[in-house]
């Protein structure tokens, strides 16, 4: 089956640093690949998502890069802030239509 | 828009005792619905799916049952409960399979 890692498990930046969220996949055929941030205590929202037939797609501070030869996809958040600390999850979307997410990463922005 | 609704948000049941939780979405018809369950500090556990009333797929075999008795209403079940069914259920929609899907704001169970 499908097999997302996703790395690191845990991060801490100063604000207004960047962070970097890296996912890698099995599935060559995946094409679908979404990012969720969760705060404590809530349900996962979606921040951003990226289709196999682009390369990099950005939303402000937040931008996904994704890289189908190496199967990795990758979130850029830059200029940080502390109401960025959350977990982040990254998933694709294999050949039988399943979401497959990572294990999620806790980011914490010191102020 | 769509919203969806889980109820309770947090619940403690002694071990042994029956289990319903449910999830609502409004703003959409026909939905594809799914539970996961989210143990402390780890991934997102597919549990079951559905493509329409009374049809559910489960995901992993376990203590658990789904039902989908309206279009738009997706209940999570148990006869008896365990100690390892704690944990935060959270309840998803999508418009089909391979959608994005969009979760709701969860339900923390603690069974003693």
């Amino acid at each position: 089956g499908e097999n997302v890692e996703q790395h690191p498990s845990t991060l801490s930046v100063q604000e207004g640093d960047s962070a970097v969220i890296k996912c890698t996949y099995s599935d060559s055929a995946s094409n679908y690949f979404p990012w969720y941030k969760q705060e404590l205590g809530k349900g996962p929202q979606l921040i951003i998502d990226i289709r196999s037939n682009v390369g990099e797609k950005k939303d402000q501070r937040i931008a996904v890069t994704l890289n189908k030869t190496a199967k990795h996809f990758s979130l850029h958040i830059t200029e940080t802030q502390p109401e960025d600390s959350a977990v982040y999850f990254c998933a694709d979307l294999n050949t039988g239509n399943q979401f497959y997410f990572g294990t999620g990463t806790s980011l914490t922005v010191i102020p | 828009s769509q919203t969806i609704h889980q109820w309770p948000a947090t619940l403690v049941q002694p071990v042994g005792s029956p289990l319903s939780l449910e999830c609502t979405v409004e703003g959409t018809s026909n939905p594809n619905l799914y539970w996961y369950r989210q143990a402390a500090g780890r991934g997102l556990q597919l549990l079951f799916y559905s493509v329409g009333i009374g049809q559910i797929s489960s995901e992993v075999p376990q203590n658990l049952s789904a039902s989908r008795p309206q279009d738009r209403q997706f209940i999570l079940s148990s006869k008896k409960l365990l100690l390892s069914d704690s944990g935060f259920y959270l309840c998803a929609w999508s418009s089909g399979l391979g959608a994005t899907q969009f979760f709701g704001p969860g339900t923390r169970l603690t069974v003693l």
